[in-house]
């Protein structure tokens, strides 16, 4: 079962604009991280927010952890046609980094 | 530093046959997971390996195996192939020395058929 679910599902926006989707967990985490996939590709690692942070910023990209609530938002600031792509959370519940990842967003970026 | 290899990136085999995924790590990184992703399931852990063992389980039935060698390269297997194991199998390794940070390292995965 997946612990993370995203939110929206699917996501359309023009260039330049912002994108911003959410995820929310069940339990308590070590650590939230966000992956990116392009269409049938590896996973690629975007940013890590552990439980004890509450905002994290890497580049283009802003991460917001609530751990009451639990749930976290991951902003992508002027998007670009390469921001296209599936956006992943993944929370890890300990230190084992096994990791639970939700169903994904799908961002489409359009010129 | 080369990344994560995986090989094949496709194969198409038919039920009842078995399949070996092969994985070979960023240098240096220890640990070694494997995740099936499907349309309909998503992303699910198969299994980690650390040091040639077996570290972590997912909840998938014994048809689905895998082993770590002394140079970190994996391998996991998958017997008596059924039309659901039809998925892209992901592999990631991570380093496990002081700078770890989580961050998996994934490789562009095996793309299995199953006719």
């Amino acid at each position: 079962s997946q612990q993370g679910e995203e939110d929206p599902q699917a996501l359309s926006i023009q260039e330049g604009e912002n994108a911003t989707m959410n995820c929310s967990y069940k339990t308590s985490i070590n650590n939230l991280q966000w992956y990116r996939q392009n269409s049938g590709r590896g996973l690629v690692h975007l940013i890590l927010i552990r439980s004890n942070e509450r905002e994290k910023h890497s580049g283009r990209l802003r991460v917001t952890l609530d751990t009451s609530k639990k749930s976290s938002s991951l902003l992508i600031t002027a998007s670009r046609a390469a921001d296209t792509a599936s956006y992943f959370c993944a929370t890890a519940f300990s230190n084992d980094y096994k990791l639970s990842f939700g169903a994904g967003t799908t961002v489409t970026v359009r010129a | 530093k080369a990344g994560v290899t995986q090989t094949p990136r496709y194969l198409i085999k038919t039920r009842g046959q078995q399949v070996t995924l092969s994985c070979s790590p960023i240098s240096g990184h220890r640990s070694v997971s494997w995740y099936q992703q499907t349309p309909g399931q998503g992303l699910q852990f198969l299994f980690e390996y650390f040091s040639e063992t077996q570290r972590n389980k997912g909840n998938f039935p014994g048809r689905f195996s895998g082993r770590q060698f002394s140079n970190s390269r994996s391998e996991m297997n998958v017997s008596t192939l059924e039309l659901g194991d039809s998925a892209l199998y992901l592999c990631a390794s991570r380093s496990t020395s002081g700078t770890n940070t989580g961050e998996l390292f994934f490789g562009e995965g095996s793309r299995l058929t199953v006719l």
